[in-house]
């Protein structure tokens, strides 16, 4: 009964592929949220939707894609994969609560990408 | 720019002792805060929050302290335990949903 999961949970490729992430939750949220953890550690917010609608959008590149096609699932597509792609890629979700609870979010395992 | 720093990137404590991990912040609107711990192979997971009408949150073992005037906020672990041995992230709300993370501090308990 894992609350966020992610699929694979690692991806090892050729630069110039295109491959998939999938995410799913089962806490009934309704805010997802794709995070990329680079080299150096760092979590950045990449893409962040609510009930299957785009609030954030950060600045990435267009070769990533996210799709929403329920509240309960966030999948990220990634075309041309590049070597600075490499990295961990994190899906989360929030509850849209008043107050600071929708803040708290939960985070699935990740999944790492190595762009060979 | 990180708006959230986390500037000692490892700290190594003896079992039963205090681990303190310091954070700061540059934007002075930032109302609250949270950490995060997350242990290698798995996705970080929500420790402790304190909003900046505290200067204090505790719960068990961590304690979050918050410092407005300097903005610095730091968590203590009392007393450290070998499971206590993970990267512990700083974050903070920065409009919407969206949170700001720190660089991260590995911490390492001795047995």
């Amino acid at each position: 009964d894992t609350a966020v999961s992610q699929t694979p949970k690692y991806l090892v490729t050729q630069m110039g592929n295109d491959k998939s992430i999938k995410c799913e939750q089962n806490l009934g949220h309704d805010t997802m949220y794709w995070y990329k953890q680079d080299s150096k550690k760092f979590l950045k917010i990449m893409f962040s939707y609510n009930n299957k609608e785009l609030i954030i959008n950060e600045t990435v590149p267009n070769r990533f894609s996210p799709k929403s096609p329920d509240k309960a699932h966030l999948n990220l597509h990634i075309n041309s994969l590049e070597l600075g792609d490499s990295a961990v890629y994190f899906c989360a979700s929030s509850p849209r609560t008043s107050g600071r609870a929708q803040e708290t979010q939960y985070f699935g395992p990740g999944t790492r990408l190595l762009v060979l | 720019d990180q708006q959230v720093k986390q500037n000692s990137p490892s700290l190594s404590v003896q079992e039963g002792r205090i681990s303190i991990l310091n954070c700061d912040y540059t934007n002075s609107m930032f109302d609250y805060f949270l950490w995060y711990k997350k242990y290698p192979a798995e996705g970080p997971t929500f420790l402790i929050s304190i909003s900046s009408i505290k200067d204090k949150n505790e719960d068990g073992r961590f304690t979050v302290f918050l410092n407005k005037s300097a903005k610095h906020l730091s968590l203590h672990i009392v007393p450290s335990q070998p499971g206590d041995s993970a990267v512990y992230f700083c974050a903070a709300p920065c409009g919407g949903n969206k949170l700001t993370f720190g660089g991260g501090t590995r911490v390492l308990v001795k047995p």
